[in-house]
């Protein structure tokens, strides 16, 4: 069972529609992250926050929009998405290296399936 | 030269083998890495960290070759359950992760 919960595990959205992905841990990690997973690829970056502050933002288009409302929560706000959006997207999750002494792995929620019509 | 390189594979073999796959990378720097498995639509699962000199848990082995700068994972008496994709996995400054291409395992009865 991953300690990394998503919702909701399968989402089918019109392109003009607005809805929202979420994930949670408690497991007092301070950074989370959002993955795109495209099938029989590997998943690619889209955000990384830090503290609850967005660290990264890998160039991805303003239909998507991250938040972080407290250590344990992250969302996904989808607006206005085209069909190549379809696909797979992970949340992750992971202590931050500066707290513990060695680099630390990211533990994945098990996603949101996304299909754009 | 893409900075973590793994054979896509499929590597097809019997219960009982031993498999081993290699993953390279680019960044003569890199410190860490893991080895993650995935399942057919489900999510990366952390399998093995891998340090400067490598490690063992169970039937799973990683080494780590920094001269070559290459690591690889050794699977022993191969079950139907480890039948997935392999992602080779590079820790970056900041917290990030870079992703091989993944290879993909089969093993049969």
């Amino acid at each position: 069972d991953t300690e990394v919960t998503q919702t909701p595990k399968h989402l089918v959205m019109g392109m003009t529609n607005k809805k929202s992905l979420k994930c949670e841990q408690h497991m007092g990690h301070r950074a989370m992250y959002w993955y795109k997973q495209k099938a029989k690829k590997p998943p690619e970056l889209m955000f990384v926050y830090s503290y609850e502050k967005l660290s990264i933002n890998e160039s991805v288009p303003s239909r998507f929009s991250p938040e972080c409302p407290n250590s344990s929560l992250l969302n996904l706000h989808l607006h206005a998405l085209q069909p190549e959006d379809s696909a797979l997207y992970l949340c992750a999750s992971s202590q931050m290296t500066g707290e513990v002494m060695r680099n630390q792995p990211q533990h994945f929620g098990d996603g949101t399936r996304l299909s754009i019509l | 030269r893409k900075e973590v390189e793994q054979d896509p594979g499929p590597f097809n073999v019997p219960e009982g083998a031993t498999v081993a796959f290699n993953c390279t990378y680019s960044n003569s720097a890199s410190q860490s890495f893991f080895w993650y498995r995935q399942d057919c639509r489900k999510e990366p699962k952390l399998l093995m960290s891998v340090y400067s000199s490598g490690n063992e848990d169970g039937r799973f082995t990683a080494q780590l070759n920094r001269a070559s700068q290459y690591i690889s994972l050794l699977i022993r008496d191969s079950k139907l359950s480890d039948s997935a994709t392999y992602l080779c996995v590079r820790y970056n400054a900041g917290n990030m992760l870079t992703f091989g291409g993944g290879t993909r395992l089969m093993v049969k009865p």
